[in-house]
């Protein structure tokens, strides 16, 4: 099956800093990734859709300031924490979608959790 | 309304019994996919299972089957022979739209296998 990686997966920091989150698709090629964010026991929630070779799109209430997501190439999407709070203390996990396959799966990443001191 | 309703917030299954986790949708498009994922207590979400609005036939790989009602609008996932490694969050999920973007989840099902 198709394989989505994620570094790293685990990140303590220090209030103010930034942290870089990398999603890969490693065997398949992907116009589209997705970032998710998830609270402990509850379902996913959808912070961006990122195409490759354009602006990301940001679902209603997130900050694209501070979340910065670029996807660079047709296997890699990175988000940003900027100036992180210990608010931002979270799940972070990245999607793929597979367009060469007629279900459209997202495959996902393992997930980052955040931890901002 | 909620595009995707999991009405079973936990469930219990004896180890080698069968379970099934209900999900039941909201869609005025006519073409749609249907997913389930699940979620380990380490976080991944590993795709299980598709099936397709078009798709006449019940999809199944190995263990998970999905029972699709479509005039009912249910995807229901049945898992066979549960094994304690089944023990883990389930998702269902749907994805609508032409682009193919517009993908919803459910509140999931945490489903706990008993020896």
């Amino acid at each position: 099956g198709a394989v989505v990686s994620q570094h790293p997966s685990r990140v303590i920091c220090k209030s103010g800093t930034s942290v870089k989150i990398e999603c890969r698709s490693l065997d398949f090629q992907a116009t589209t990734m997705f970032w998710y964010r998830q609270f402990p026991k509850q379902s996913l929630m959808l912070m961006a859709t990122s195409n490759e070779g354009s602006k990301a799109t940001y679902e209603q209430g997130v900050e694209k300031d501070k979340f910065l997501i670029n996807h660079a190439s047709l296997t890699l999407s990175t988000l940003t924490v900027t100036s992180a709070h210990p608010e931002d203390s979270s799940f972070y996990i990245c999607s793929a979608r597979d367009g060469a396959t007629y279900t459209d799966t997202q495959y996902f990443g393992p997930g980052t959790r955040l931890t901002v001191l | 309304a909620q595009k995707i309703t999991q009405t079973q917030p936990g469930m219990f299954v004896q180890e080698k019994e069968a379970v099934t986790l209900d999900c039941t949708y909201d869609t005025s498009d006519q073409s749609y996919g249907l997913f389930w994922y699940k979620q380990p207590s380490s976080g991944e979400m590993i795709f299980l299972i598709y099936q397709g609005s078009y798709d006449e036939q019940n999809a199944t790989e190995g263990r998970y089957s999905l029972n699709f009602q479509k005039a009912r609008k249910s995807a229901n996932l049945v898992i066979s022979a549960s094994q304690l490694g089944d023990s883990a969050m389930y998702f269902c999920a749907m994805r609508e739209g032409p682009s193919g973007n517009q993908f919803y989840f459910g509140t999931g099902t945490s489903l706990t296998v008993i020896p």
